[in-house]
């Protein structure tokens, strides 16, 4: 079965600092790896998002790093803020299915002032 | 717009009692996806529908049954409920040409 594993399940940062969140896959068979933000009582909203062919992608404070062949992607959040406490979930799409996304488990990122 | 909405907010069953989770997009969107989120476990897909008309189990779809009863509404029906359907049910939609998946608020279901 196809998995998304994502890392840590909790994370605390102080304000300003980096926030890194890892997810791994066990399938290269993935053309699409979204992160989704998710505030408390709200459904996810896409954060950003990266194709394999690209090694990086920033907007703003956040970057997807990607490793093709360790098949592993992470985002990092630069400066973080109060703002940016909320539930963070990594997703890849298999190329067999224009439809469906796998998820990580999600991690919950708190940020203290 | 307002986007994806999701009927009710919360809801209280009792084991063995039936409803209808109802969800409607005013994007025009051609996809549409039912997922359920338990602590730890992320997003599990229910059922989606790829367009009107059609409709595929995802990977927990034991207990549930779609509707897709037109573009806009995609319906999620429990006939007889169990504890372990206790969670929060998202509603997403999603334009075909587009990757990203746009979600409802949310369904808090408790099954006594």
């Amino acid at each position: 079965q196809q998995q998304v594993k994502q890392s840590p399940q909790s994370l605390i940062v102080q304000k300003g600092g980096i926030s890194i969140i890892n997810c791994a896959y066990e399938n290269t068979a993935f053309d699409y790896f979204p992160w989704y933000q998710q505030f408390p009582g709200k459904g996810p909203a896409l954060l950003i998002a990266i194709r394999p062919d690209v090694s990086e992608k920033k907007e703003g404070r956040f970057t997807i790093s990607f490793n093709k062949s360790a098949k592993q992607f992470s985002l990092h959040i630069m400066d973080s803020q109060p703002g940016d406490s909320a539930t963070y979930f990594c997703a890849a799409r298999p190329m067999d299915s224009n439809y469906q996304l796998i998820w990580g488990a999600g991690t919950k990122l708190i940020i203290k002032p | 717009n307002a986007g994806v909405t999701q009927t009710p907010k919360f809801q209280v069953l009792k084991t063995g009692q039936s409803m209808t989770l109802q969800c409607a997009q005013d994007m025009n969107h051609n996809s549409m996806y039912w997922y359920r989120q338990d602590p730890g476990m992320g997003l599990r897909l229910i059922y989606y529908s790829a367009s009107e008309g059609t409709t595929d189990k995802g990977e927990v779809p034991n207990g549930y049954n779609v509707s897709r009863l037109n573009k806009r509404e995609f319906s999620l029906r429990l006939e007889s409920a169990a504890p372990s359907q206790t969670s929060v049910y998202f509603c997403a939609s999603r334009a075909i040409s587009y990757n990203e998946q746009f979600f409802g608020p949310g369904t808090r279901l408790t099954v006594l």
